[in-house]
């Protein structure tokens, strides 16, 4: 299993782009989430899933959509990128009998 | 190089110490608690973790310690290693399980 993956690695924008984060997990798990994690603020969520066609929303979430469409992906989209939101995102997944989250690698996404 | 982690509390040890690494949580409804480690530009990795009814549980060269009446989780990690360098958060669940509150993270240096 490749577990949970996450393209790309690395991005940088300008003011006002958008873009998509790609997240997909193999391990059939009902449960998706995103976080962003800044300097000295741990983790914080923006959205999180639990099954395909059901998103809602975390700590975080202005400035971001999601969407499930199916089991293995859960992509994150920003609709226009702002300095604020530069940072370093995961995205994770887990199943609905445990909280413990199974993390992808990381984007790290600068706006400039 | 890793921004992450910039202003966190640093715990710095001997190879071959034991180490402990606290955390404060503030959710008295919190039932699931876990430990995660994060190495440089790499994802938050599942060490321990442990339910609201239980007060103690081991790992390998792992212990979590939770104190309910003081809402107090410890790490203690024995014999540390230079591998274990590397910040290290601790997550609270207050059920559901579609979401996790993390601490800002403690960074621990072992040196030789």
């Amino acid at each position: 299993n490749a577990g949970v993956t996450q393209t790309p690695k690395f991005q940088v924008l300008k003011t006002g782009q958008s873009m998509t984060l790609q997240c997909a997990q193999d391990m059939n798990h009902e449960y998706m989430s995103w976080y962003r994690q800044d300097p000295g603020m741990g983790l914080r969520l923006i959205h999180y899933s639990v099954g395909a066609g059901i998103t809602d929303q975390g700590e975080v979430p202005n400035g971001y959509n999601v969407s499930r469409s199916t089991t293995e992906d859960f992509p994150l989209r920003l609709l226009s990128a702002a300095p604020s939101q530069t940072s370093v995102y995961f995205c994770a997944s887990n199943t609905r009998d445990t909280p413990v989250l199974f993390f992808g690698p990381g984007t790290r996404l600068t706006v400039l | 190089g890793e921004s992450v982690g910039l202003h966190l509390p640093t715990l710095s040890v001997q190879e071959g110490d034991n180490s402990i690494i606290n955390c404060a949580y503030s959710n008295s409804a919190s039932d699931y608690f876990i430990w995660y480690k994060q190495e440089s530009g790499k994802g938050p990795q599942f060490i321990i973790d442990i339910r609201s009814n239980m007060d103690k549980r081991q790992g390998q060269r792992v212990t979590v310690l939770l104190n309910k009446t003081v809402k107090h989780l410890s790490l203690q990690i024995a014999a540390t290693q230079p591998g274990d360098s590397a910040v290290y958060f601790c997550a609270e669940s207050a059920g559901g399980y579609n979401k996790l509150i993390f601490g800002a993270g403690t960074r621990l240096a072992v040196h030789p």
